[in-house]
């Protein structure tokens, strides 16, 4: 069965150093991948989606992510956390075959500290 | 444009009771997914509407809850009687219904937080 896991429920970085959410994914057919923010008492909120094109994708907000098919990998990062991208974040698959539904990781809630 | 938009946005409720939830798509999107969130937990797909027909509705718990997209604009999701397990943050989504829908951009409801006592 297709599965998602982010590594690390909560994760704590400085303002200014660098930003990497971890994602992983299971699956026997291609991927298409996507991470979503979600800001307090906010919607979701799409950072980048992955649909394979370029395996370095570039999102909103300085984030980016690289697909590694190698390492069933689409870990997001930022070079310079900023206060502002303190929000929670969503790892998510979705699969060519079958519907298309999104399969969500268990969330990341990042902190930046000043 | 208005983004997908839900109503309430919380709701409290004694166990046995009903309540409904609704949610407008982004106008035009032929697509609208129900999402839930219990806490602590991922976020976990429901039921897929493709304009007024159920698409997909692997994901429903069991028979207390019904959805229904009237006309393929806007959609309700009743749980009839709610239960305790049932609290959680309900996520509306829609997109457009391209070809390749699997690779389009599911829009993100801001959620119903449903809390049942």
């Amino acid at each position: 069965a297709q599965s998602v896991t982010q590594l690390g429920s909560h994760v704590s970085v400085s303002e200014g150093a660098l930003v990497l959410l971890r994602c992983n994914y299971s699956s026997s057919v291609p991927p298409y991948l996507f991470w979503y923010v979600q800001y307090p008492n906010q919607g979701l909120q799409l950072l980048l989606k992955y649909t394979s094109a370029a395996t370095l994708v570039k999102g909103i907000n300085g984030f980016e992510a690289e697909f590694k098919k190698s390492e069933t990998s689409f870990h997001l990062t930022k070079p310079s956390a900023h206060m502002s991208d303190a929000a929670e974040y969503f790892c998510a698959v979705s699969f060519i075959q079958g519907a298309q539904k999104l399969v969500f990781g268990q969330g990341t809630r990042l902190t930046i500290n000043p | 444009e208005a983004g997908v938009t839900q109503f309430p946005s919380h709701s409290v409720i004694e166990k046995g009771q009903t309540v409904t939830l609704r949610c407008d798509p982004i106008s035009g999107h032929d697509n609208l997914y129900w999402y839930r969130r219990v806490m602590g937990k991922e976020i976990k797909f429901l039921l897929h509407f493709v304009k007024e027909s159920k698409q997909d509705e692997s994901g429903m718990p069991n028979n207390r809850f019904l959805a229904e997209r009237t006309g393929g604009t806007y959609s309700t999701l009743k749980v009839q009687p709610a239960e305790l397990e049932d609290s959680g943050v309900y996520f509306c989504a829609s997109s457009q219904g391209l070809s390749r829908g699997y690779q389009e951009t599911q829009y993100f409801g801001p959620g119903t937080r449903l809390l049942v006592l």
